[in-house]
């Protein structure tokens, strides 16, 4: 079975300072590898997403993320945070794409909270 | 993107009655939706696929006969909380597949009373 541990619950970080949020995973298999961003009372919007090619992959809002695969590690970066940033992230894995019907996993959340 | 929208966004509801949450693909036709239920400052906890024409898939530990979830077209499925308690209180979030991702709606705050 798949797991995933986001290894911090909450990340606090000033204002334009560089932040990392870890995310570790656990799969016999090959997996694909996503980050979501929620802010309060909201759903959740895809940041970036890892399937294959590059191990480097950039996504949204000056995000970005690399899958290393022999530490089973998908670490968010981002090396200027603003205020806006503040919200909930979570990790997450699947088995195959959606379209073959697969189903996320999720980590249980890092919130990031950046101050002035 | 690919827009999926929820309904009611809030509900309060009495101990013991039902609530139906709807959850729609706008502007995509979605055969496969997913519905998540979120607690406090915890992460998404998959419920069940929901297959449009035919029963929905649970997820171990989910009472099928509490979380009725329906696919009745290619836009919109329903999740009806039956004989709500407090403890059914959460956020219910639904997601769609479009083109190889997945959209979530807005999620649904239920709080029983």
């Amino acid at each position: 079975a798949q797991s995933v541990t986001q290894l911090d619950s909450q990340v606090p970080v000033f204002e334009e300072a560089p932040v990392e949020l870890r995310c570790n995973y656990s799969s016999s298999v090959s997996v694909y590898l996503f980050w979501y961003v929620q802010y309060p009372n909201q759903g959740l919007q895809l940041l970036l997403k890892y399937l294959s090619g590059s191990t480097l992959v950039k996504g949204i809002n000056g995000f970005e993320a690399e899958f290393n695969k022999s530490k089973t590690s998908f670490h968010l970066r981002k090396p200027s945070v603003h205020i806006s940033d503040t919200a909930e992230y979570f990790c997450a894995v699947t088995l195959s794409p959606y379209n073959q019907g697969g189903k996320l996993i999720f980590g249980q959340g890092t919130e990031l909270s950046v101050k002035p | 993107g690919a827009v999926v929208s929820q309904h009611p966004s809030w509900v309060i509801c009495k101990s013991g009655t039902s609530v139906k949450i709807e959850c729609r693909s706008l502007d995509f036709q979605a055969t496969t939706m997913f519905w998540y239920r979120q607690f406090p400052k915890q992460s998404l906890m998959l419920m069940a696929t929901s297959n449009e024409g035919s029963k929905a898939t649970y997820e171990q530990g989910v009472e099928k006969d509490k979380f009725l979830i329906n696919h009745a077209s290619l836009t919109l499925s329903t999740l009806t909380v039956t004989s709500a308690h407090p403890e059914d209180s959460s956020f219910y979030i639904c997601s769609a597949s479009h083109t190889g991702e997945l959209f979530f709606g807005e999620g649904s705050r239920l709080t029983v009373l």
